[in-house]
């Protein structure tokens, strides 16, 4: 069973611009989240979706926003970036319920500049 | 508000000496509790898994935590660390209600030879 790809894994955009990350979860998983880790902050919530529904969103403003197509396959787009979205952005899939293990990918690494 | 705190930024063990990291949690309910491994680069594994019954859980790698309520506690240990043990590591609670996970600052574990 392949596990969940993230794309791509490395990125660098320059301040002001925008960029889309995407992840493909688990066959089989509806629920895909979003985590934005980095140094100062570590790991931090950013949205869970399921069946296309956005179920929870972190504290996060605006300019990060996310979406699920029907194949559980999910997009996040940071508008107007800024330094201080550089960070590690990690997806996980799993089950609907929380007492099961989220898989994580292995992150996109997105460096603004 | 939930939090989690791993009150150790870095430990340094030897190898082939046991190895306790420490982790405490604020819920208000039974929380579902992991520790996940990260290797720099990489993505998060899950180690292991409470949720509920025997308060002590085995996981992957010789690892195992004991969850004690009377202290919100969820400490991993292992008898013997090996070198390939060296990594970041953190705990996290589930939030069923609101599908995420809520995580430590992370404990990095450094092997001496």
């Amino acid at each position: 069973k392949a596990g969940v790809t993230q794309t791509p894994r490395y990125l660098i955009k320059t301040r002001g611009q925008q960029v889309t990350l995407s992840c493909s979860p688990i066959s089989g998983h509806r629920s895909v989240s979003w985590y934005q880790q980095t140094p100062g902050q570590g790991l931090q919530f950013l949205f869970e979706y399921f069946s296309e529904t956005q179920r929870n969103k972190g504290n996060f403003p605006g300019r990060f926003s996310g979406r699920q197509f029907s194949n559980s396959r999910s997009e996040m787009n940071v508008s107007t970036l800024e330094l201080g979205d550089s960070a590690l952005y990690l997806c996980a899939s799993g089950d609907n319920t929380m007492n099961t293990e989220a898989f994580f990918g292995q992150g996109t690494r997105l460096t603004v500049v | 508000a939930q939090s989690v705190t791993q009150p150790d930024i870095h430990i340094t063990v030897s190898e082939g000496a046991s190895l306790e990291l420490r982790c405490n949690y604020s819920y208000g309910a039974t929380p579902y509790l992991f520790w996940y491994v990260q290797s720099p680069g990489q993505g998060l594994q899950l180690l292991l898994k409470y949720f509920s019954g025997d308060t002590l859980v085995q996981g992957i790698k010789g690892f195992e935590a004991e969850f004690k309520r009377s202290q919100s506690s969820f400490n991993l240990r292992k008898p013997s660390v090996h070198w390939s043990d060296a990594a970041e590591y953190f705990c996290a609670v589930g939030t069923p209600s609101n599908y995420q996970l809520i995580w430590g600052a992370g404990t990095k574990l450094i092997i001496k030879p």
